[in-house]
């Protein structure tokens, strides 16, 4: 089946504590992507990266880290994490060298809470 | 002007309404235009991609007016099944980068 794949699906974890949560994609996407959703603020892009190696920031880059070093993975690193990191975190894959202009896969989403 | 700019809502309509959402962008250069269904919790799904003559899939017609800057959506027979969350995505910045807007909820009742 083709999908993203998002892991955790919920986390709780403490201010500092570095975490990672990975992104898998079986669809042999070169486009993927990060999102935050928070209320009232909306879907805000993180992080993309258009093919292996290649990664760029979005609107709110600021705390987070990415790598590309698979086709198929693009993991969030959150080194130092913080109470305004707490959100819901959505990874999307598109198919082709155009970006996202084709049609974007979500994956289930990361529930993430920081203490 | 706000980048993507979308009424909040709740839209509150009886099944077989038509309702409509519009959509405001900022960037006039834009190309890309969408809208996605993004039900409660979970992941958004593409609903249509909007074309510049405009684009209807079975009971939802979606359009662009380029010299206002909006998109709109268009839902006829309201069914239960179409209470979600409806956002619209657009690239204000390149190819590489989608804004989306922070969505209009539907609420379809009996």
């Amino acid at each position: 089946e083709a999908q993203v794949t998002q892991n955790p699906r919920y986390l709780i974890t403490v201010t500092g504590k570095k975490l990672t949560v990975t992104c898998s994609q079986n669809m042999n996407h070169e486009y993927m992507s990060w999102y935050r959703q928070d209320p009232g603020l909306g879907l805000r892009q993180i992080y993309y990266s258009m093919n292996v190696e290649v990664t760029d920031k979005g609107d709110v880059p600021e705390g987070y880290k990415v790598s590309r070093k698979e086709k198929r993975n693009f993991p969030l690193i959150l080194e130092s994490p913080s109470p305004n990191q707490t959100s819901l975190y959505f990874c999307a894959s598109s198919p082709g060298d155009r970006g996202f202009t084709d049609t974007q896969y979500f994956g289930p989403g990361t529930r993430l809470t920081v203490l | 002007r706000k980048e993507v700019e979308q009424d909040p809502g709740p839209f509150n309509v009886p099944e077989g309404a038509t309702v409509a959402f519009n959509c405001t962008y900022s960037n006039s250069a834009s190309q890309s235009f969408f809208w996605y269904r993004q039900d409660c919790r979970k992941e958004p799904k593409l609903l249509m991609s909007v074309y510049s003559s405009g684009n209807e899939d079975g009971r939802f017609t979606a359009q662009l007016n380029r010299a206002s800057q909006y998109i709109s959506l268009l839902i006829r027979d309201s069914k239960l099944s179409d209470s979600a969350t409806y956002l619209c995505a657009v690239n204000l910045r390149g190819y590489s980068t989608l804004t989306f807007g922070k969505g209009t909820m539907l609420l379809v009742s009996p």
